[in-house]
């Protein structure tokens, strides 16, 4: 496998179900993020993850549950979802740097298609 | 006012054209600036990526940077229909900001054979 991987690549899932999106990165990389993407609007980030520790949750709801056990994997645990939570959920990830200028290139995985009913 | 602001197009240009895809951000901080190329029902593909004032080119692609405008460009040249895709600009805000991009909404590019 090379770069960012992504299961499934297509859900659907009643508003009662529990699932969970996975993400793996095969670049080395330090930082792992999670971005919704709905029709007519901007990718919206939803969480950072550097060196394993969440630094940043973007006022998302918490029937949205990340987990990052480890520098290359993420998941995103799903519970009690509402139909406008129908999107395509893309993974990232990116080298953060110390002490210098980081570019901060970050390089997305396939993506989850959801869709919630 | 927005954050990152691109024309939604869509821009339609022939084959062979200059395509020009404009952006402007608000934060005069911002350090890196980021070209993503999306087909429809596809992942954003990075391009290019700036973070000095001036021109930065890469094969048909030339990324240009004016901080003092606040403004960030990509030019393809030689455009081929398989460029029609929605391209993404970004901003890095660099310093702590833990890696956070900040995504326009994205222009649409039609190359028309």
């Amino acid at each position: 496998e090379t770069g960012v991987t992504q299961t499934p690549r297509h859900l659907v899932m009643g508003m009662t179900n529990k699932k969970s999106l996975k993400c793996e990165q095969h670049l080395g990389h330090n930082a792992m993020y999670w971005y919704k993407q709905s029709a007519k609007k901007p990718l919206e980030l939803m969480f950072v993850y550097s060196l394993e520790e969440r630094v940043e949750n973007n006022s998302v709801p918490s029937r949205f549950s990340p987990e990052c056990p480890n520098s290359s994997h993420l998941f995103l645990h799903l519970h009690t979802l509402q139909p406008e939570d129908s999107a395509l959920y893309l993974c990232a990830s990116s080298h953060l740097g110390s002490g210098r200028l980081s570019y901060n290139e970050q390089f997305f995985g396939p993506g989850t298609r959801l869709t919630v009913l | 006012q927005k954050e990152v602001e691109q024309n939604s197009g869509p821009l339609s240009v022939p084959e062979g054209a200059i395509a020009s895809l404009n952006c402007t951000y608000s934060d005069r901080g911002s350090q890196s600036f980021f070209w993503y190329r999306q087909y429809s029902g596809k992942s954003p593909e990075l391009i290019m990526f700036i973070y000095s004032n001036g021109d930065k080119e890469d094969g048909r692609f030339t990324a240009q940077l004016n901080k003092a405008s606040q403004y960030v460009s990509l030019l393809i040249r030689d455009s081929q229909p398989s460029d029609s895709a929605t391209y993404l600009c970004a901003v890095n805000p660099g310093g702590t900001s833990y890696g956070k991009l900040t995504f326009g909404q994205g222009t649409i590019l039609t190359v028309h054979p």
